[in-house]
């Protein structure tokens, strides 16, 4: 099992391009989630999605739009990137366990930078 | 936005050394609290899943104990060693589908 999967590890891009980061996971969740990470700060909720068709706004939603592709994906596109936005991006999945929700899994992340 | 605290922001012991942290959550809609160790250069990764108000958790020399009537949660190292050098994180859990939020973190490093 590869647990969770984010594409791509890094990317630079320009203030106003778009780009979309990828997220799959193989341990069959329900529940997948967006975060941001930056200097100093814990891990921030952009969105998550509680099932398959289903998305709903995190923390820090402005500036980006999901969707949850299937039971397996869930994508984060970034339609005019700023330099505010400018983070570590951490997808990660979970499921509800007997006495609650379970651990989340986390995908090695996406270094992004807009300069 | 809810606030999740823990403190203190960063700690420096040495090796053998017994630590503990705290991390302080609203007392209301309650879900679970979860512990993660974060590793440089790593992912997040669980360290304990907590739900029942008194719950005490241990995994070799990390416990966890959790009090959600007044709100907290403390974790506990005893004997620290270099490879517990991360950051320790608490993620407040919440409303549907796990919603969650985490708060800064607690940097530990350890000398040997």
């Amino acid at each position: 099992n590869a647990g969770v999967t984010q594409t791509p590890k890094f990317q630079v891009l320009k203030t106003g391009q778009s780009m979309t980061l990828q997220c799959a996971q193989d341990m069959n969740h329900n529940s997948m989630y967006w975060y941001r990470q930056d200097p100093g700060m814990g891990l921030r909720l952009i969105y998550y999605s509680a099932s398959e068709g289903t998305t709903d706004k995190g923390e820090v939603p402005n500036g980006y739009n999901v969707s949850r592709l299937n039971k397996r994906e869930f994508s984060l596109r970034l339609e005019s990137a700023a330099p505010s936005q400018t983070s570590v991006y951490f997808c990660a999945s979970s499921e509800v366990g007997t006495s609650g929700y379970n651990e989340q899994f986390f995908g090695p992340g996406t270094r992004l930078t807009v300069l | 936005i809810l606030n999740v605290e823990q403190s203190p922001q960063s700690l420096h012991v040495q090796e053998g050394d017994s630590t503990n942290f705290t991390c302080s959550f609203p007392s209301s809609n309650f879900y679970a609290l979860h512990w993660y160790r974060w590793e440089t250069a790593k992912s997040p990764e669980a360290l304990f899943v907590m739900t029942l108000n008194g719950d005490e958790k241990k995994k070799g020399r990390i416990s966890a104990t959790l009090n959600t009537k007044e709100g907290y949660s403390y974790l506990y190292i005893k004997g620290s060693q270099p490879e517990d050098s991360a950051t320790y994180l608490c993620a407040f859990i919440y409303g549907n589908a796990g919603k969650s939020t985490f708060g800064d973190g607690t940097t530990l490093t350890v000398k040997p």
